[in-house]
């Protein structure tokens, strides 16, 4: 089966621009997250989709934030306007089933954005 | 805050050598996984252990979880330079859906 595909795989922009990164999920994977990774940190949670509807969206850092998953099938997330703090690794992730129930996630190869 | 600490935040071992990664948590949990990331590709998970489990081997990974000290540790037995990469433990708490990563361990495996 195909894995998780994210778009672009690397992306600069400057302070003040729009960048939108795109997330494949596996064919029939109704959960979709996203993850970030700042500057070697941890791995911070962004939010949940269930399907279209989000499930769980307290990880967005503020409303610069945009997630939207179309018919339930592939995931955007944008962010307007950028911020130098904003750079990162973006991971989009999917899985079956759920993560309090024992589902493991798989993980795309992540877009790194650098904002400058 | 997240939930998952590693420790140690860098290892450096020699092939055929053991290593042991810790990770402690602060809530209750409803299970605990780890992965492995290779530099600039996605995570990938390894083996995951209930709450109520004490101990789980997947090949030459074992892992332990202790629930009163809130704490996991991953063992990797005879490591090889394939296994050089960031492992990271992830809590799942009770009633929520979502994975809480620590900041990894970095694992070098020299040859």
């Amino acid at each position: 089966e195909a894995g998780v595909t994210q778009f672009p795989s690397h992306s600069v922009i400057e302070k003040g621009q729009t960048v939108t990164l795109r997330c494949d999920p596996i064919s029939g994977h109704d959960n979709l997250y996203w993850y970030r990774r700042v500057m070697g940190k941890e791995i911070k949670f962004l939010l949940h989709f269930v399907k279209e509807s989000k499930q769980d969206e307290s990880g967005m850092p503020n409303n610069r934030f945009l997630a939207e998953r179309t018919g339930g099938t592939y995931s955007t997330l944008k962010v307007q306007p950028a911020e130098l703090e904003d750079s990162g690794v973006y991971f989009c992730a999917s899985s079956q089933g759920i993560s309090g129930a024992g589902s493991p996630l798989h993980f795309g190869n992540g877009t790194r954005l650098t904002v400058t | 805050s997240q939930q998952g600490e590693e420790d140690p935040q860098a290892l450096s071992i020699q092939e055929g050598e053991n290593a042991t990664m810790n990770c402690s948590y602060k809530t209750s949990i409803n299970n605990l996984q780890w992965y492995r990331q290779n530099s600039g590709r996605g995570l990938v998970h390894l083996i995951l252990i209930r709450s109520n489990e004490r101990e789980k081997h997947s090949g030459r990974l074992r892992v332990t979880l202790d629930t009163s000290k809130k704490s996991s540790s991953l063992l990797i037995t005879a490591s090889r330079a394939a296994d050089t990469a960031s492992y990271f433990c992830a809590a799942v708490s009770g009633g929520y859906n979502k994975l809480i990563f620590g900041a990894g361990t970095r694992l070098a495996v020299h040859p």
